[in-house]
């Protein structure tokens, strides 16, 4: 099946820095993919839906401005955290979409394991 | 809007018996509706989707479930639980028209016991 990366697994960042995560499709070219946050024994909440070659469209209560999203590529789409906060510690999800699939399926990434000390 | 609801946080079972983990969704329009899996500090893994036909859907590791159009559900069932099934699953949707994402349950931790 289709294979979706994220990098890095892990990361641990001072407070105030700001992390990069990327998502890759690494056998389909992905026009749309997903960046979900989940917190410890919650749910995965939707943050923004990225679109390539297209603004992010981010969710009701996610700031756009710390949460940047670039969809650069049909394989690559990147989120910043930017000015992290300890409450910004969680667990990020990426989800691409194959296009020609014949029946849609989202493909999730490993997940990026974020904490802010 | 999608909703998911999955009314048990946790589900105790023995190993052996039949589990059964339960899903009910909300959605405009016809529904895709998916079961993943997570285990301790991992991605989701895919069980099964039911997209059209048949309502039974089977899935990996003897996995199935039941679309029931009229309840509105999409229960997982397996009938013999094994120790290694033990995880959080979830339970998504997404309309069947236009580019909508999928939306989740809040997950359901299946504890099965030796």
């Amino acid at each position: 099946g289709a294979v979706v990366s994220q990098h890095p697994s892990r990361v641990i960042c001072k407070s105030g820095t700001s992390v990069k995560i990327e998502c890759r499709s690494l056998d389909f070219q992905a026009t749309t993919m997903f960046w979900y946050r989940q917190f410890p024994k919650q749910s995965l909440m939707l943050m923004a839906t990225s679109n390539e070659g297209s603004k992010a469209t981010y969710e009701q209560g996610v700031e756009k401005d710390k949460f940047l999203i670039n969809h650069a590529s049909l394989t690559l789409s990147t989120l910043t955290v930017t000015s992290a906060h300890p409450e910004d510690s969680s667990f990020y999800i990426c989800s691409a979409r194959d296009p020609a699939a014949r029946l849609e399926t989202q493909y999730f990434g490993p997940g990026t394991r974020l904490l802010v000390l | 809007a999608q909703s998911v609801a999955q009314p048990e946080d946790q589900v105790n079972v023995a190993e052996g018996n039949p589990l059964t983990v339960k899903c009910t969704y909300s959605v405009s329009g016809n529904p895709y509706l998916f079961w993943y899996v997570q285990y301790p500090n991992r991605g989701l893994q895919f069980l099964l989707k039911y997209i059209t036909g048949d309502n039974l859907v089977k899935g990996s590791y003897g996995f199935e479930a039941e679309f029931n159009k009229s309840q509105t559900s999409f229960h997982l069932k397996k009938p013999s639980a094994l120790v290694s099934d033990s995880a959080l699953y979830f339970c998504a949707v997404r309309a069947n028209s236009g580019n909508t994402p999928l939306v989740f349950g809040k997950g359901t931790r299946l504890s099965v016991i030796a």
